[in-house]
């Protein structure tokens, strides 16, 4: 079983669509979560990270993760075609570990 | 402030060969840490350096090696390649001291590398 497990999709949402993205993980060492973005032929992009469970929020973006499940999330409201990338989760801090990454695309 | 820069972009090469990929991190970041990203494994952590020392490694062997200079810029090599060494193979520099624990990388646009 891999650290993080995350659907790769692809997913393809119509534009203004709430989108939730989803990754599980194990091994449940004192540690951050992370969501980053990848659009085609470049490097990640952090979006978001959070520490222990509960929700956090940054514009329409919102990062939840829920400890008791193992679970983490990522929610983006009103999505936009500019939002059509892959979505990456991840755990720890200097080392991290990646899901496989889930390919959005956002339908104008 | 300029980003991560990393050299060569594009690369091909042969079974056997030898390959040396190069990382300059932002200015004033000191770790420089190196994943490997293919469609089947996702991306993978490989190493992280920081005052020139390695500080973390991942599960790769040993033909994967890097080194970092007094300036912070890194490079990785990777010997005797095989063909699964194709990737795209991403540098991520970060303010290690003030982000020890967040995991806030900021990545370059990678160096893509094919093994013919």
């Amino acid at each position: 079983q891999k650290e993080v497990e995350q659907d790769p999709g692809p997913l393809s949402v119509p534009e203004g669509a709430i989108v939730s993205l989803n990754c599980t993980y194990s091994n449940s060492a004192f540690q951050y979560f992370m969501w980053y973005r990848q659009y085609s032929r470049k490097g990640p992009e952090l979006l978001m990270y959070t520490y222990s469970s509960g929700n956090k929020e940054d514009g329409r973006f919102t990062a939840q993760v829920d400890k008791s499940s193992k679970y983490i999330s990522l929610f983006i409201r009103d999505s936009q075609p500019s939002d059509s990338a892959t979505y990456l989760c991840a755990k720890g801090a200097q080392k991290l570990v990646f899901g496989q990454g889930t390919r959005l695309t956002i339908n104008p | 402030k300029a980003g991560v820069t990393q050299t060569p972009r594009y690369l091909i090469k042969t079974r056997g060969q030898q390959v040396t990929l190069s990382c300059s991190p932002i200015s004033g970041h000191r770790s420089v840490s190196w994943y490997q990203q293919t469609p089947g494994q996702g991306l993978q952590f490989l190493f992280e350096y920081f005052s020139e020392t390695q500080r973390n490694k991942g599960n790769f062997p040993g033909r994967f090696s890097g080194r970092q200079f007094s300036n912070s810029r890194s490079e990785m090599n990777v010997s005797t390649l095989e063909l699964g060494d194709s990737a795209l193979y991403l540098c991520a520099s970060s303010d290690r001291l003030r982000t020890s624990n967040t995991g806030e990388l900021f990545f370059g646009e990678g160096s893509r590398l094919t093994v013919l």
